[in-house]
């Protein structure tokens, strides 16, 4: 059971734009998200993070909001660069259980 | 500074092969794991250990074995290995249990 879903496995943006990526749960008790970056041949390197205590984390261009209630987070890169096209993913843990992780989403952002 | 590091980076088995993966990390971080990543899903943990001398089961651990061999290293062993095991295998640390993890770049594996 895929408990942390990334339902558009793409997208595209132009340079300049904000880019939106978007992650949704199914366990209410996960309690700790975090957003990883993956470039191609390269293991995933942590981006940002955000507890269930706040609904928002800002961390220069990246941003993660938080909708508890939805079970709904997202990331925005404003403004998006080339630099940024990489594969994100989304993870989400409960206190001392597994970290689970979304099938991730590939972001193009163009020139 | 190495961070977390993975070898071989690609691997050919035969069914029925066995192989050991290797991880070593730098960090002196207490928490290993061992991860897969498979086409249109994501990273699933098939074993991890919290601490020097403790291993335990994640997701998917069937068909694969683990020896945390001292703080640095963290092993996963496929002793039969099979098609299904096709995958691309990552090792993460962290300083401690579900903290934020760091990763090596991976070992691509492919089983015939």
């Amino acid at each position: 059971d895929q408990q942390v879903k990334q339902n558009s496995p793409s997208l595209s943006v132009q340079e300049g734009r904000i880019s939106i990526l978007n992650c949704d749960y199914t366990n209410s008790m996960f309690d700790y998200f975090l957003w990883y970056k993956k470039y191609p041949a390269e293991g995933p390197t942590f981006l940002i993070s955000i507890s269930s205590i706040k609904d928002k984390n800002e961390d220069g261009r990246f941003t993660v909001f938080l909708n508890k209630s939805a079970k709904h987070l997202s990331l925005h890169i404003v403004p998006s660069q080339p630099g940024d096209s990489a594969v994100y993913f989304c993870a989400a843990s409960e206190l001392n259980n597994d970290m689970r992780f979304g099938a991730g989403t590939r972001l193009t952002v163009k020139p | 500074n190495a961070g977390v590091t993975q070898t071989p980076k690609f691997q050919v088995l035969k069914t029925g092969q066995s192989m050991t993966l290797q991880c070593a990390q730098d960090m002196n971080h207490n928490s290993m794991y061992w991860y897969r990543q498979d086409p249109g899903m994501g990273l699933r943990l098939i074993y991890y250990s919290a601490s020097e001398g403790t291993t335990d089961k994640g997701e998917v651990p069937n068909g694969y074995n683990v020896s945390r061999l001292n703080k640095r290293e963290f092993s996963l062993r496929l002793e039969s290995a099979a098609p299904s095991q096709t995958s691309v295998y990552f090792c993460a640390s962290s300083e401690e249990d579900k903290n934020i993890q760091y990763f090596g770049a991976g070992t691509r594996l492919s089983v015939l």
